[in-house]
């Protein structure tokens, strides 16, 4: 069964670098999606992608951030000055466009030291 | 914006045992998705529930959706270890953002 997968599983970084998460939906997927998880918090939205465009976007989502789809299969998530309080499980999800199920990822849990 | 509340927050049940998970918001309900986690993984997708008395089931896992109550519960009938876990419900229109609620950890004991 296809399946979302994200690497890498685990990102150890010095606070100020800059990190790349990626992603591979689905293939036959045209939405995607980044959220975030705190350790014993919420999973929060970040950020929608479709149609090659930002559609939608949360209050967390500022400056630092960005998304691009860079080629057919790939969806990055880029850090560009890492907090301390960016340390979190980074989950991608994509969708079709006949459901409306959202299909995640296994996570990136990004530690920022 | 849009707040999920679930309850009860974490729940142990012996094997074989039947439970139920509520999820209420507070505004109206488009759409309600029930999701599994496990500890430090990825979130599995259950089931999507859309319309008012809407009822689906999956195995022994059945969630029901109160749209005038703005709620919906997930039913574990018969639980087993490997139905242990973290319960999340989530709530938003198609295509747009998910907002989820705090979870429900599962424990289930032999």
């Amino acid at each position: 069964e296809p399946e979302v997968t994200q690497t890498p599983s685990h990102q150890v970084t010095q606070m100020g670098q800059e990190v790349i998460l990626r992603c591979v939906p689905i293939s036959n997927h045209l939405y995607f999606y980044w959220y975030r998880q705190i350790l014993g918090q919420k999973v929060e939205f970040l950020v929608s992608f479709y149609n090659n465009e930002i559609s939608e976007k949360s209050e967390i989502f500022d400056d630092q951030f960005s998304v691009e789809r860079p080629d057919g299969s790939n969806f990055t998530l880029k850090i560009r000055s890492t907090k301390l309080e960016d340390s979190a499980m980074y989950f991608c999800a994509s969708k079709t466009s006949g459901r409306n199920e959202q299909f995640f990822g296994p996570g990136t849990r990004l530690t920022v030291l | 914006s849009q707040e999920l509340e679930q309850s009860p927050q974490s729940l142990i049940v012996q094997e074989g045992k039947n439970l139920t998970i509520n999820c209420t918001s507070s505004k109206t309900l488009y759409g309600l998705y029930w999701y599994k986690q496990k500890y430090g993984e990825g979130l599995i997708f259950l089931m999507m529930l859309q319309k008012g008395g809407e009822e689906k089931s999956h195995e022994k896992i059945t969630a029901k959706l109160d749209e005038k109550k703005q709620q919906s519960s997930l039913h574990i009938t018969a639980s087993q270890p490997s139905h242990a876990g973290i319960y999340l419900c989530g709530a938003g229109v198609p295509a747009s953002k998910l907002t989820f609620g705090t979870g429900t950890r599962l424990q289930v004991t032999l």
